[in-house]
């Protein structure tokens, strides 16, 4: 069964604390996106990887690390630099990197700071 | 910095009729590709249409349509024959290589499907 799975689907943290949240893709895809979503907004791109061992910031990646030393696996870490990370969290990934491609959604984490 | 705005934060529709959503957008670019995704309650986000802007054909995907308006800088989501199932958010997104293809989306609209 192939997908994109994320864990925890509800986390909670206190603050000063760092998380990571799993993101893990079997469908071989080579790229995999990070995003945000509050109330009222769109989703905002955090972080982004074209290729393992290589990912480039988004619009708001500050607050948060990733690595990508699998091809199948892109977690995100939110550390206590980040000042509001209550939010839903969605990863994605992609065939490729050519912009037609339709982005695959994994169903979510949700962060909740305590 | 590319925008995407969508003007229309909630819609209704009454089941079996026609609705549309707006979206607009800004860029300075000529090769770039345009999408609208549905999340429904269960927040799993699904791709509903994609258009690339070379193309002056607007994208059809059974009941969905577009009307594309490369010069106005227009995307706009038809959904004909309304169903209770396309209650959701709608999200119109923009994606091209200045950052590898990750999607720029709007604040979404919330459509609401009436019996």
């Amino acid at each position: 069964d192939g997908g994109i799975t994320q864990s925890p689907k509800y986390l909670f943290r206190k603050e000063g604390q760092n998380v990571t949240l799993s993101c893990e893709q079997n469908l071989n895809h080579d790229a995999m996106y990070w995003y945000r979503q509050d109330p009222g907004q769109g989703l905002r791109l955090i972080y982004y990887s074209q290729i393992v061992n290589d990912f480039q910031k988004g619009d708001i990646a500050e607050g948060y690390s990733v690595s990508r030393e699998k091809k199948e696996s892109f977690p995100l870490t939110v550390t206590s630099a980040q000042k509001n990370p209550t939010a839903f969290y969605l990863c994605a990934s992609s065939p490729t990197v050519v912009g037609n491609n339709e982005q695959f959604f994994g169903p979510g984490t949700r962060l909740t700071v305590l | 910095a590319q925008t995407v705005t969508q003007s229309q934060p909630e819609m209704s529709v009454q089941e079996a009729e026609t609705v549309t959503l707006s979206c607009t957008y800004d860029t300075s670019e000529n090769n770039y590709y345009l999408f609208w995704y549905k999340q429904p309650p269960s927040r799993q986000m699904i791709l509903v249409i994609r258009q690339e802007a070379y193309k002056q054909q607007n994208a059809t995907e059974n009941r969905f349509s577009v009307n594309f308006q490369k010069a106005a800088k227009s995307f706009s989501l038809k959904i004909s024959d309304s169903q209770l199932g396309d209650t959701a958010m709608y999200f119109c997104a923009f994606a091209n290589s200045n950052s590898g293809y990750a999607l720029n989306f709007g604040k979404g609209t919330s459509l609401l499907v009436t019996p």
